[in-house]
């Protein structure tokens, strides 16, 4: 069965700092995608960083990256210059690339800033 | 801006009350999905369309049915709500097509069930 793991129920990090959430899944699949989703207080899930697993190259959104290592089958992600905004519940998310619908979310992390 | 709205953000009923919690879309997006949100459990899959009265079942379908009578709307019912299905519900859609697209996701509705 696919899994995700987020072994971090909680995590704070000073402002201007860097940060890194952990994430391992489960899959027997060759072709599938790797998502961040970040989920702030009370307002709507949106997605952060998407990895393609075909992809070699780490995927980059301004402060937030991946380090996607496909054998160890860990997707981390990095908050840089961390801000009072991040402060969130980030999911890990895994879908199959040849599956139009089904994805599976790991336990989310909650991250603190602190000023 | 894709918008995915859902009925209510808050709902309270009694035990054995049929609950209905409504999903809405603006972008023509052919799929659609319900989940529950429980802390340490991440977002379960309860069912999810991928067309106008076609459903599927997920991963936690027990006490729970849908509805899908328009490409815009999905709806979830709790046929006779119980204390354990307390819980925060996120509706999503995305396009039914290959590649890394993403899921969008309505604010949430935090029903409690006394």
């Amino acid at each position: 069965a696919q899994t995700v793991t987020q072994s971090q129920p909680e995590m704070s990090v000073q402002e201007a700092e860097t940060v890194t959430l952990s994430c391992t899944y489960d899959t027997s699949e060759s072709d599938y995608y790797l998502f961040w989703y970040k989920q702030p207080p009370s307002r709507q899930m949106i997605l952060v960083i998407r990895q393609e697993a075909y992809k070699q190259q780490n995927a980059t959104e301004n402060r937030f990256s991946v380090n996607f290592q496909k054998a160890a089958k860990s997707f981390s992600l990095k908050i840089s210059d961390s801000q009072l905004g991040d402060a969130a519940m980030y999911f890990c998310a895994y879908r199959v690339g040849t599956s139009y619908d089904k994805v599976i979310f790991g336990p989310g992390t909650s991250l603190s800033v602190i000023p | 801006d894709v918008k995915v709205t859902q009925s209510s953000r808050y709902l309270v009923k009694r035990t054995g009350e049929k609950v209905f919690l409504e999903c809405v879309q603006d972008m023509d997006h052919e799929n659609m999905f319900w989940y529950r949100q429980d802390p340490g459990l991440g977002l379960r899959l309860i069912y999810f369309s991928y067309d106008v009265k076609m459903k599927e079942k997920g991963d936690i379908p027990e006490g729970y049915s849908v509805s899908r009578e328009k490409k815009e709307r999905f709806s979830l019912i709790l046929e006779s709500a119980s204390t354990n299905q307390t819980s925060m519900y996120l509706c999503a859609s995305s396009p039914r097509q290959a590649g890394s697209y993403e899921q969008y996701f309505g604010p949430g509705t935090r029903l409690t069930v006394t």
